[in-house]
């Protein structure tokens, strides 16, 4: 079955980086797109940003676009996820999800990221 | 890139059905039949119940249903049981290629 494990959070200044990871199994990684979606304490679901099947696509939230990069290896089935310039608004549980008919159908249990000084 | 507006809350006794809206524009909701729904139970991920509107993937009790009339899709949960209780969320496929999540409903029941 899909198995998607998240990891690569923790607790870093305003203005600093992270990169998350996504560990994918039970699929065709390299056939599918794939998402990552946060969700901040107590709050609903926000879209982060999609990466095609074949890595050269990629869409991002307004939110993100410029300090986020969505990358894939497929070699390794691993998603990642560069955060640069980090915000305190940027604090959140991220989740990697893989597509399905444009939106998604598998989640992992989640990377929880805190930007505090 | 605002999210798509879902009620705040809903609620329902045991055995009647309650209806969630999410109401987007003819840029997401309204212009394709790209409507997901997600259910998340407290400290849980979430989980798909509803794709492409109305399809239910293979394990889905047929007790939800999924619907759409212009610019708003609906999540119809019939026959309410205590474990449906959480938070509903709807996502749609946007025109520029991105996505976008409501803003969440949670679903009591009484």
């Amino acid at each position: 079955q899909v198995q998607l494990v998240e990891s690569g959070g923790g607790v870093v200044q305003p203005g600093g980086s992270l990169r998350l990871s996504c560990a994918a199994s039970g699929f065709t990684f390299s056939g599918d797109a794939m998402h990552w979606v946060r969700q901040a304490p107590g709050k609903g679901l926000e879209w982060a940003a999609i990466i095609s099947k074949d890595g050269n696509v990629q869409y991002y939230a307004d939110s993100v676009k410029g300090r986020f990069t969505i990358s894939r290896d497929d070699s390794q089935n691993t998603l990642f996820l560069q955060m640069d310039n980090l915000r305190v608004e940027d604090t959140a549980m991220y989740y990697c999800g893989k597509d399905y008919r444009w939106l998604i159908d598998s989640w992992g249990q989640g990377t929880l990221v805190a930007v505090s000084s | 890139q605002s999210a798509l507006t879902q009620p705040p809350s809903v609620s329902g006794s045991p055995g009647q059905s309650v209806t969630i809206s999410c109401t987007g524009t003819t840029s997401d909701v309204g212009g394709y039949n790209r409507v997901s729904w997600y259910q998340q139970s407290p400290g849980t991920v979430p989980k798909l119940i509803i794709h492409e509107v109305n399809s239910r993937p293979s394990g889905v009790s047929h007790r939800f249903s999924g619907s759409k009339s212009g610019n708003t899709a609906s999540l119809t949960i019939s026959g309410l049981q205590a474990d449906d209780e959480g938070d509903y969320y709807c996502a749609s496929y946007r025109t520029d290629s991105t996505r976008v999540f409501g803003g969440g409903t949670r679903l009591t029941v009484l």
